[in-house]
């Protein structure tokens, strides 16, 4: 079983432009979400997409989008980058069976830096 | 969303058990309490979670107050392998199945 991927690794961007973060859910689960992690903090949860459609943003401006596609996996963009952007980026899919004890998996993230 | 308040470090010794704490007086009756923990340089892993029984699994166990407004994440015996960043997290039944996380309390183990 192949857990969650993210790509790339590590990017460098500069401020204004913008950048495309892309995530393999984990084989079976529907639902995958987008959490922004700056250094020394908690991550902070950016949206959860399920099947397809946005099901839930935290306090991001627009200019934080995304997509899932019908197999599952997403991609996170994000406009006019701003030096505040710069972070790791966490995906998260889980199997959406209902209730409040599903597990969310990890991928390794998405290190960012905006010059 | 609920908030949690955790320590925002501790330290312990190898083999020895670690009980890391959290209060959550504003809980509500439909919140579970999840603990996941972040090693250096890679996302957050799931650890456990529970309503309002006691829980145990192959990683910890999990101790719930009898009313709900604090929990102990219990690692029998630590290993240099469990520094980490622990988070503990309620979670509730409506919207979206998101994780708000805290500062969480850094786990130092010494050999």
């Amino acid at each position: 079983e192949t857990g969650v991927t993210q790509s790339p690794t590590h990017l460098i961007k500069t401020r204004g432009q913008q950048v495309t973060l892309r995530c393999s859910s984990q084989s079976g689960h529907n639902t995958v979400s987008w959490y922004q992690q700056a250094l020394g903090q908690g991550p902070q949860f950016i949206f959860q997409y399920y099947r397809e459609e946005e099901n839930g943003r935290g306090n991001f401006p627009p200019r934080f989008s995304g997509l899932q596609f019908p197999n599952y996996s997403s991609e996170l963009n994000v406009n006019a980058l701003e030096l505040d952007d710069s972070a790791l980026y966490l995906c998260a899919s889980s199997p959406r069976e209902g209730g409040s004890g599903e597990t969310q998996y990890f991928g390794p993230g998405t290190r960012l830096l905006v010059l | 969303d609920a908030k949690t308040t955790q320590p925002n470090s501790m330290e312990s010794n190898e083999e020895e058990p670690v009980h890391l704490p959290c209060n959550h007086s504003t809980i509500s009756g439909t919140d579970y309490i999840h603990w996941y923990r972040q090693l250096p340089s890679q996302g957050p892993e799931y650890v456990i979670h529970g309503l309002t029984s006691n829980v145990n699994n192959r990683m910890a166990s999990l101790a719930i107050a009898e009313d709900r407004k604090s929990s102990t994440l219990i690692l029998h015996r630590a290993t240099l392998r469990d520094a980490a960043v622990y988070y503990c997290i309620l979670r509730g039944i409506q919207g979206a199945q998101k994780l708000v996380f805290g500062q969480g309390t850094r786990l130092t183990i010494n050999p």
